[in-house]
C-alpha cells in the first residue's frame, strides 16, 4: 500500500520569499506522485505530476518539485511566493504501472503569503 | 471545454431527508471518482468508477451512501437518511482512462449541510 506524508499542516512566508512545501511517500512500486492545489471554496486543481523520465517537474504558476528516489521525497517549491499563491495544497500518489489511478492524498498544507 | 459539473453547489437539509448529489463529467472520461472532504478526515475516497461500472467501493461509510453511474455521462450519489455527521464537501472527478499517469479533474464540489 502506498501513503504520503506532508510535513507542516500550515506553512507561512512572505511575498517574494521561496515556497517550500514538503512530501514524503511511501510506495511498495514505482510511484507517480502529484501536486494539487485547491483555493478557497473550490475543487483541486492539478499543479503537477511526475510519473517518469526528467526528476526536476515544472508545473503552473511558477511551482516545481524534484523527485528524489533516495529520500522518498516530492518537495514543492516556488522561488518567490506571491499573494494569489495563498492556499491549500495537497502531495498524492498511485501506485505506478498497473496499478491504477486511485490518488493517496497527503493531509494537505495550508500556505499562507504575508506582506 | 467544459470542466467537471456538480450540483447542487449547496445543500442544506435536515436529518433523516434523501439527499441526492449530481456529477457530470467531462466528456469523453472514462473514469469517476466520488471524495468527500472534512476538517477532521481530510479527503476521502468514496467510490470510484470506469466505463461506468463501479470498481472500488470500499470507502462508502455506510448503506446509507449508495452510488451509481446509468451512462458515461452522469453519476449520482445518495445519502438515505441523512445524518449530521455526513455534513462536508463532497467531490466529483473524472479522468481520461485509469493508467496511473491520468489526471483527476476535480470539480467545484457540493457543499451539504445536514442539520
Amino acid at each position: 500500500a502506498q501513503s504520503v506524508t506532508q510535513l507542516g499542516s500550515h506553512v507561512s512566508v512572505s511575498e517574494g520569499a521561496l515556497v517550500l512545501l514538503r512530501c514524503n511517500y511511501s510506495s511498495s512500486v514505482p510511484p507517480y506522485l502529484f501536486w494539487y492545489v485547491q483555493y478557497p471554496n473550490q475543487g483541486l486543481q492539478l499543479l503537477l505530476k511526475y510519473t517518469t523520465g526528467a526528476t526536476l517537474v515544472k508545473g503552473i504558476n511558477g511551482f516545481e518539485a524534484e523527485f528524489k528516489k533516495s529520500e522518498t521525497s516530492f518537495h514543492l517549491t516556488k522561488p518567490s511566493a506571491h499573494m494569489s499563491d495563498a492556499a491549500e495544497y495537497f502531495c498524492a500518489v498511485t501506485l505506478g504501472t498497473g496499478g491504477g489511478n486511485k490518488l493517496t492524498f497527503g493531509t494537505g498544507t495550508q500556505l499562507k503569503v504575508e506582506l | 471545454d467544459a470542466g467537471v459539473i456538480q450540483s447542487p453547489r449547496h445543500e442544506v437539509t435536515e436529518m433523516g431527508q434523501e439527499v441526492t448529489l449530481r456529477c457530470k463529467p467531462i466528456s469523453g472520461h472514462n473514469s469517476l471518482f466520488w471524495y468527500r472532504q472534512t476538517m477532521m478526515r481530510g479527503l476521502e475516497l468514496l467510490i470510484y468508477f470506469n466505463n461506468n461500472v463501479p470498481i472500488d467501493d470500499s470507502g462508502m461509510p455506510e448503506d446509507r451512501f449508495s452510488a451509481k453511474m446509468p451512462n458515461a455521462s452522469f453519476s449520482t450519489l445518495k445519502i438515505q437518511p441523512s445524518e449530521p455527521r455526513d455534513s462536508a464537501v463532497y467531490f466529483c472527478a473524472s479522468s481520461l482512462a485509469s493508467r496511473g499517469t491520468d489526471t483527476q479533474y476535480f470539480g467545484p464540489g457540493t457543499r451539504l449541510t445536514v442539520l
